[in-house]
């Protein structure tokens, strides 16, 4: 299976903590994405990084990208009650035209 | 106006029963998707189209046929449902199907009894 692993698969933190979630992959890919998706809803995308690229910022979010190690990581910062959601890494991989694989997810819960 | 549209939002039906699933999206996209999303929260591509053309078909069982009649619309039809069935079934699109950003609906749970 190409699934990507997500670690970890459950993250509690207080409201204006930062929140890291990593993301691992199998193979080469063309770009990886992260995707938000609030309990009974669907997937909201929030940010692509390309193969060729080390990092990439979106307001509070900040993604990394290691292809060495086959790696992604999705920080976002000062965290709000509203970021409670599942957080989901995808990844384009080289020669799977217009294939997205989905890894397992984190659910991140933000208290107040 | 929603982007990506899918109904009914859920399902309630008897294993063997037929049912179909029906998307829309008012995107301009060229591209659409099937995706399962199980209980545990994974999330499988089954199909996609590209302007009404199929393109990927996972190992899906024969008893799922989408159809395409356009490429704003991708409808899902399940022959003889069975308990392991039971998901959220999503419809995503895509601009051009390069693997950029997905637009996904809002699901559609089925529960099949």
């Amino acid at each position: 299976s190409q699934q990507g692993e997500e670690d970890p698969q459950a993250l509690s933190i207080q409201e204006g903590e930062n929140a890291t979630m990593n993301c691992s992959y199998k193979t080469s890919i063309n770009n990886l994405q992260w995707y938000r998706q609030n309990s009974g809803r669907g997937l909201v995308h929030l940010i692509l990084i390309r193969s060729n690229e080390r990092e990439k910022h979106s307001g509070r979010l900040r993604v990394t990208l290691d292809t060495s190690k086959k790696s992604s990581s999705l920080l976002i910062t000062a965290s709000r009650a509203a970021d409670t959601a599942s957080y989901f890494c995808a990844t384009a991989y080289t020669g799977t035209a217009s294939k997205l694989t989905f890894g397992t997810g984190t659910r991140l819960q933000v208290t107040l | 106006d929603t982007a990506v549209s899918q109904t009914p939002k859920y399902l309630v039906t008897q294993m063997g029963n037929d049912k179909s699933i029906k998307c829309e999206q008012n995107l301009g996209h060229d591209t659409m998707y099937w995706y399962k999303q199980d209980s545990k929260k994974f999330l499988k591509i089954m199909f996609s189209y590209n302007n009404k053309e199929l393109i990927i078909n996972e190992t899906v069982p024969n008893r799922f046929s989408p159809k395409s009649p356009d490429k704003a619309h991708l409808n899902l039809h399940i022959n003889s449902l069975e308990l392991g069935d039971s998901a959220v079934y999503f419809c995503a699109s895509s601009q051009d199907g390069r693997t950029g950003e997905l637009f996904f609906g809002e699901g559609s749970r089925l529960t099949v009894l």
